[in-house]
């Protein structure tokens, strides 16, 4: 199994839909995830991150997180051509580390 | 604003040559930092963790006598690339830690002729 899975995707979703974004991890006691947006050709751009259950809002974006079910989500409202790019998730391992460990990522097309 | 910077953006350069990619921290230390290489459609993949001070901490698989990692200071990080084929041609990218996030340089497009 791999530390952090992610539907690879594409994600294609029409313009002003909410885009479902999710990912598994297997560490039980990771405590840091982040989302990073990565458009083709650039490096990844951090966009959220989420230490606690629940959910957390900024603007558009909100991260949703259950440690027991290992799982994390990001949900893009009103989504935007602009929006298309992929997207990754990552964890760090274990409680108090620094290791970072990226999922392989899932591409969102938000068609016009 | 940026955070992490790194130089050059894009070198291309001939089989057998050595190249030096610099990773900056701005406005802020960065005891670790880390490298990342990143081919086509691939996802990123972590090289080794430079650490300020002492020696890289490598990846398994990742050969430290071909990718040579200084962190001489605590906002700055060399990558040097010995005698770079066409199989290292990529993206690499750096990053480093803030504040208990990962900010990432805009990367180095190699290719290696």
């Amino acid at each position: 199994q791999k530390e952090v899975e992610q539907n690879s995707g594409p994600l294609s979703v029409p313009e002003g839909a909410i885009a479902s974004l999710n990912c598994t991890y297997s560490d039980r006691v990771s405590q840091s995830f982040f989302w990073y947006r990565q458009y083709s050709g650039k490096s990844p751009e951090l966009i959220m991150s989420i230490y606690s259950n629940g959910d957390k809002e900024d603007g558009r974006f909100t991260a949703q997180l259950n440690k027991a079910s290992q799982y994390v989500s990001l949900l893009i409202r009103d989504s935007q051509p602009s929006d298309s790019a992929t997207y990754l998730c990552a964890v760090i391992l274990g409680a108090g580390g620094f290791k970072t460990i990226f999922g392989a990522g899932t591409r969102l097309f938000v068609k016009a | 604003g940026a955070v992490v910077s790194q130089h050059p953006s894009w070198v291309i350069c001939k089989s057998g040559t050595s190249v030096k990619i610099e990773c900056r921290s701005l406005d802020f230390q960065a005891t670790t930092m880390f490298w990342y290489r990143q081919f086509p459609k691939q996802s990123l993949m972590l090289m080794a963790t430079s650490n300020e001070g002492s020696k890289a901490t490598y990846e398994q698989g990742v050969e430290k006598d071909k990718f040579l990692i200084n962190h001489a200071s605590l906002t700055l990080s060399t990558l040097t690339v010995t005698s770079a084929h066409p199989e290292d041609s990529s993206f690499y990218i750096c990053s480093a830690i803030r504040q208990n996030e990962q900010f990432f340089g805009p990367g180095t497009r190699l290719t290696v002729l």
